[in-house]
């Protein structure tokens, strides 16, 4: 059973306000993500981490910032909502194995966003 | 680059059927495979996996074979349950590199 946590699970809000999705592992893994998921399911990796103080964007451009700080903690946030962010955000964390073993990714259970 | 390709949904089945959902990959060398389920109103989780070629990854009845091959991980069960209703996703690793996922496939399983 892997501990990630996600908060809020659900939240709607202004446009223009700025929000913090918040993402908290136990397991101790080094790597986390960030995935939007739009209503067709599929997903987009908008940023991941290496580790403390380590920060990278994903495949899909996000206006969205994202801290390391502790390992345990990735928060992504918004600055400023606007309605093209509407959507689910899932994050993920995984170990960084050693080569030939292989990496698994342990998801939360995710945070619908509505911006008004 | 890595690439991968589901067949596309909804699969509506009724309870007992048999069910493959295809998945087949573009990729270097010999990635990880994996397939993930997401039940709704959840994130992704774990459901199987396989690390080389002709591995059998199992899990809750569910099965899927790494064939080098036909580059494929085909996601199959025996008998569908009502329960099984959800989205499933194929994804590949290379060591190193970030997950590469597909589309997902919506399965609905009827009573």
């Amino acid at each position: 059973e892997a501990d990630i946590y996600q908060t809020p699970r659900y939240l709607v809000i202004g446009t223009g306000k700025k929000i913090t999705l918040e993402c908290s592992q136990t397991m101790g893994h080094d790597k986390m993500y960030w995935y939007q998921q739009d209503p067709g399911m599929e997903l987009h990796l908008i940023h991941y981490s290496y580790g403390v103080n380590s920060t990278e964007k994903g495949d899909l451009s996000s206006e969205s910032t994202v801290s390391r700080i502790r390992t345990e903690h990735f928060p992504l946030t918004l600055e400023s909502a606007r309605p093209s962010h509407t959507s689910q955000y899932l994050c993920a964390s995984s170990d960084l194995l050693g080569q030939g073993r292989a990496e698994t990714q342990y998801f939360g259970p995710g945070t619908r966003l509505l911006v008004l | 680059g890595d690439s991968v390709t589901q067949m596309e949904g909804p699969v509506t089945l009724s309870e007992e059927a048999f069910l493959t959902i295809n998945c087949t990959y573009t990729a270097t060398g010999y990635p990880s495979l994996f397939w993930y389920v997401q039940y709704p109103g959840e994130g992704l989780q774990l459901l199987l996996k396989a690390t080389k070629a002709d591995d059998k990854g199992s899990n809750k009845g569910f099965e899927a074979t790494y064939r080098k091959e036909t580059t494929s991980f085909h996601l199959e069960k025996g008998s569908v349950q009502v329960s099984d209703s959800a989205v499933y996703f194929c994804a590949l690793i290379h060591y190193g590199q970030n997950f590469v996922f597909g589309p997902g496939t919506r399965l609905s399983v009827l009573p």
